[in-house]
């Protein structure tokens, strides 16, 4: 398996423009996170999803986030309109019932 | 509400050190700890899982214990090497929720 697949690696874009971040889990994972790292917060959990449906989204930062699951090989993170204080790492991980959850290599994201 | 400190922020150990990484947490009904590795750069890196009926969680060089009565867990690193250099991440897991430390950032000394 190759891993949990995040695209972009890397986005620029200017404020108040959308962002889609992608993420497909390994293949027989149930459980999907998404999270946020930044130097002044570490690493926080945003949303996650248990077979595509989301279970706890109370670390969304804001109603301009917004993350979807259609099937169990994809899920999105929105940012619409994006903000330079959303500027950060965002990782996806996944896991099976087992709870060791695998990242993804991450996606930086820059709102200038 | 649950907080998870990692003591020290960064350390810097001659290469071949046995060496003990620190995570405090306030709530000790947790279901269960993770540690992590992290490369600038990289995505985090699962190294142990600790479940809360066990107290350690062995992976050759690294040993992981967690005594859930005082809030501890420690990373224990054997003979130390420069490829051992990164961030050190814990995070607790309860119910729905998954709280991180803001890592240990170590450097091994060639």
């Amino acid at each position: 398996d190759a891993g949990v697949i995040q695209s972009p690696r890397h986005e620029v874009t200017e404020m108040g423009q959308e962002v889609t971040l992608r993420c497909k889990p390994i293949s027989g994972h149930d459980y999907l996170f998404w999270y946020r790292q930044t130097m002044m917060r570490g690493l926080e959990l945003l949303i996650y999803f248990n077979n595509n449906v989301p279970i706890d989204d109370s670390g969304m930062p804001e109603d301009r986030f917004s993350a979807k699951m259609p099937n169990a090989s994809f899920s999105t993170l929105k940012i619409q309109p994006s903000e330079p204080r959303d500027s950060a790492v965002y990782f996806c991980a996944s896991s099976d019932f087992s709870d060791e959850q695998f990242f993804g290599p991450g996606t930086r994201l820059t709102v200038l | 509400k649950q907080e998870v400190t990692q003591i020290p922020a960064a350390l810097s150990v001659p290469e071949g050190e046995n060496l003990v990484l620190n995570c405090s947490f306030t709530d000790s009904a947790i279901y269960n700890l993770q540690w992590f590795r992290q490369d600038p750069g990289k995505g985090l890196t699962s190294l142990l899982l600790i479940q809360s009926s066990q107290r350690e969680q062995t992976s050759g060089r690294l040993n992981a214990s967690l005594d859930k009565s005082s809030g501890r867990s420690t990373l224990y690193i054997a003979a130390s090497q420069p490829g051992d250099s990164a961030t050190y991440l814990c995070a607790v897991f309860r119910d729905d929720k998954i709280i991180f430390g803001k890592g240990t950032r170590l450097h091994i000394l060639p």
